[in-house]
């Protein structure tokens, strides 16, 4: 079983609809939470970064982590064209190795 | 300038062939990465290097080696190619301290025929 599992899409949604991106995880020494965002042919980019549980917002957009759930998402509001991408969230333990592990991806389609 | 550059973006090999994919940075971070991305599975590590002489394998380190030439380049290699490592390959860097952003290049498509 994977450390990390990302719900799978691919999503399709209505320009300014709210859109709801999830994944839940295994270990429990994870301490912080990232969102990646990925263009077509780029490399990710840091969207969203989060330090144990809690939410952080960001404009249009807000990171959750439930810890107690293993759970985290990403929730864009009033969501645009330009928001269509793959999304990836990331988790890493408190250590200074840097290394994080990433979930499977999700794709978005935001339709106009 | 990107801050994170790879060369070549997109190469064709045939199997058992060696091939070299290069990395440079200008951020001046100390750690760099090698992943590969295939549909469905993420991305996954390859390689990681906190300086020039501290070399760690990652999850999927077989039929691959890297070389960290100077704290700006680190290579990676695919000493006999096989087409199961048709993949998009990433570099990416990350400064010291415990905030985990990493900074990724624009990647290498790389089909192995």
């Amino acid at each position: 079983q994977k450390e990390v599992e990302q719900d799978p899409g691919p999503l399709s949604v209505p320009e300014g609809a709210i859109v709801s991106l999830n994944c839940t995880y295994s270990n429990s020494a994870f301490q912080y939470f990232m969102w990646y965002r990925q263009y077509s042919r780029k490399g990710p980019e840091l969207l969203m970064y989060t330090y144990s549980s809690g939410n952080k917002e960001d404009g249009r957009f807000t990171a959750q982590v439930d810890k107690s759930s293993k759970y985290i998402s990403l929730f864009i509001r009033d969501s645009q064209p330009s928001d269509s991408a793959t999304y990836l969230c990331a988790m890493s333990a408190n250590t200074n190795a840097g290394k994080s592990t990433f979930g499977d991806g999700t794709t978005l389609t935001v339709k106009p | 300038d990107a801050d994170v550059t790879q060369t070549p973006r997109n190469r064709i090999t045939k199997t058992g062939k060696r091939i070299m994919l290069e990395c440079s940075q200008t951020k001046g971070h100390d750690r760099m990465y090698w992943y590969r991305q295939d549909p469905g599975l993420g991305l996954r590590l390859i390689y990681y290097s906190f300086d020039v002489k501290d070399i760690n394998k990652g999850e999927i380190s077989d039929g691959y080696s890297v070389s960290r030439q100077a704290q700006a380049k680190f290579s990676l290699s695919l000493e006999s190619a096989i087409p199961n490592q048709t993949a998009l390959y990433f570099c990416a860097t990350r400064g010291q301290g415990l905030h985990n952003e990493q900074f990724f290049g624009p990647g290498t498509r790389l089909t192995v025929l």
